[in-house]
């Protein structure tokens, strides 16, 4: 079963900062990983996958095999980059108890 | 299309009471899941759906919790004799398969407040 974990629960960037939040993994076949996100008021979506290899609203996510890592990163963090983001295996199988805590961001004007 | 419902959006109830949370998923989507969002407890999973097989309860944290899925659509989350903890946003996702690659599609969640 994958297992996520994402240390830190509160980060607070200045705008135009960048911003990382951390996500580290446990598996013993190929990862499969995306992050959602929660703005203020809406409902948690997708906000990407690692299998795609896309960049959505500024934010890339690599994976890394050797640090076991799936770090979410944006180079200058915006006002609406607020909210809470998890990092995810795919919830099937084992993996249905793998989401974890969260971060939630907080870009400062 | 219309994406995953829940019913009702806010829910306050009093200490002992039963409660009933709905879920309408996304037409066509064969799994769907209960979590549990509190702060800073982050979402915990509660239970798993997926087609005619027999639901996954691993993360039910008690026997007061329950849910039953009918006719492989609608699901409804049953709380009995509620307590404070029991205080938190449920939410409720869909998605389309077992695939890996699909995403959950989730609910805008029913806030349970118990006093």
């Amino acid at each position: 079963a994958q297992r996520v974990t994402q240390p830190e629960k509160l980060l607070s960037v200045f705008k135009g900062a960048p911003v990382e939040l951390k996500c580290n993994y446990s598996y013993s076949g190929s990862p499969e990983l995306f992050w959602y996100v929660q703005y203020s008021r809406q409902r948690l979506q997708l906000l990407l996958r690692h299998i795609s290899r896309e960049s959505i609203k500024g934010f890339t996510a690599d994976l890394n095999k050797g640090e076991t890592s799936f770090h979410l990163k944006k180079p200058f963090a915006q006002e609406e980059d607020s909210a809470m983001y998890y990092c995810a295996p795919p919830a099937y199988g084992n993996n249905r108890l793998a989401f974890g805590k969260g971060n939630q961001v907080v870009v400062i004007p | 299309g219309a994406g995953v419902s829940q019913s009702p959006s806010n829910k306050v109830t009093e200490k002992g009471k039963d409660v009933e949370l709905r879920c309408d998923p996304i037409s066509g989507h064969t799994a769907l899941y209960w979590y549990r969002q509190s702060l800073g407890q982050g979402l915990e999973f509660l239970i798993y759906f997926q087609g005619n097989s027999a639901p996954d309860k691993s993360g039910l944290p008690s026997d007061r919790f329950s849910a039953e899925r009918t006719g492989g659509s609608v699901s409804t989350l049953t709380i009995q004799r509620t307590q404070q903890e029991d205080s938190a946003v449920y939410l409720c996702a869909s998605s389309p398969s077992m695939s890996s690659y699909n995403e959950q599609f989730f609910g805008p969640g029913t806030r349970l407040t118990v006093l």
